[in-house]
């Protein structure tokens, strides 16, 4: 069964703004990940963060964790057409293989 | 290799027919996972491999599916008569986490059709 569930499914915004994804999840994890899928393309790791974090920073990305609530939040800042991908969070609960959501398409237009 | 290669990259094949996927992972990985992601969804777990160990088979659909990892390297998942609703990308990742977070790197996968 899915682990984590991406919110929304879908999100269409303009070059230049902020995107934010949102992952729910169910049972206590070890770590959450994000991975970016372009289209016909395999997955690439992003960034983790572990449970005892509760926020992170690589480049544009920003990720958030509450593992109070289970949910963690994926922000891409200044996005650009680029960014343009499904973007999917992953959890790790220690039984050594990641369980991924189904997953939110990003579109940046120019 | 530097990065994940699966083979075929792309298969078109009969419904009843068999097929055999590739995966080469990255030189040192030990462990070694088969997903397979349908139209549109999310990544459903199939298999993982430790080694040349299987210890967590609990995804493999059905039992036309099995997967072979030889000299802790390449492996290979078949599937045997396949049916239509086979038809998905099929996904192989590696990584090397003796301890500690388990970072998956992937492949670009094998699109299957199966007519």
């Amino acid at each position: 069964s899915q682990q984590g569930e991406e919110d929304p499914q879908a999100l269409s915004i303009q070059e230049g703004e902020n995107a934010t994804m949102n992952c729910s999840y169910k049972t206590s994890i070890n770590n959450l990940q994000w991975y970016r899928q372009n289209s016909g393309r395999g997955l690439v790791h992003l960034i983790l963060i572990r449970s005892n974090e509760r926020e992170k920073h690589s480049g544009r990305l920003r990720v958030t964790l509450d593992t109070s609530k289970k949910s963690s939040s994926l922000l891409i800042t200044a996005s650009r057409a680029a960014d343009t991908a499904s973007y999917f969070c992953a959890t790790d609960a220690g039984y050594s293989t990641l369980t991924f959501g189904k997953g939110t398409m990003l579109l940046v237009s120019p | 290799g530097a990065g994940v290669s699966q083979s075929p990259s792309n298969k078109v094949t009969e419904k009843g027919k068999d097929v055999e996927l590739r995966c080469d992972p990255i030189s040192g990985h030990t462990a070694l996972y088969w997903y397979r992601q349908s139209l549109g969804q999310g990544l459903e777990f199939l298999i993982y491999f430790q080694g040349n160990s299987a210890p967590d088979k609990s995804g493999l659909p059905s039992d036309r599916f099995s997967a072979e990892r030889t000299g802790g390297s390449v492996s290979t998942l078949t599937i045997q008569r396949t049916q239509q609703e086979d038809s998905a990308v099929y996904l192989c990742a590696s990584s090397f986490a003796p301890s500690g977070a388990n970072v998956l790197t992937f492949g670009a996968g094998s699109r299957l059709t199966v007519l």
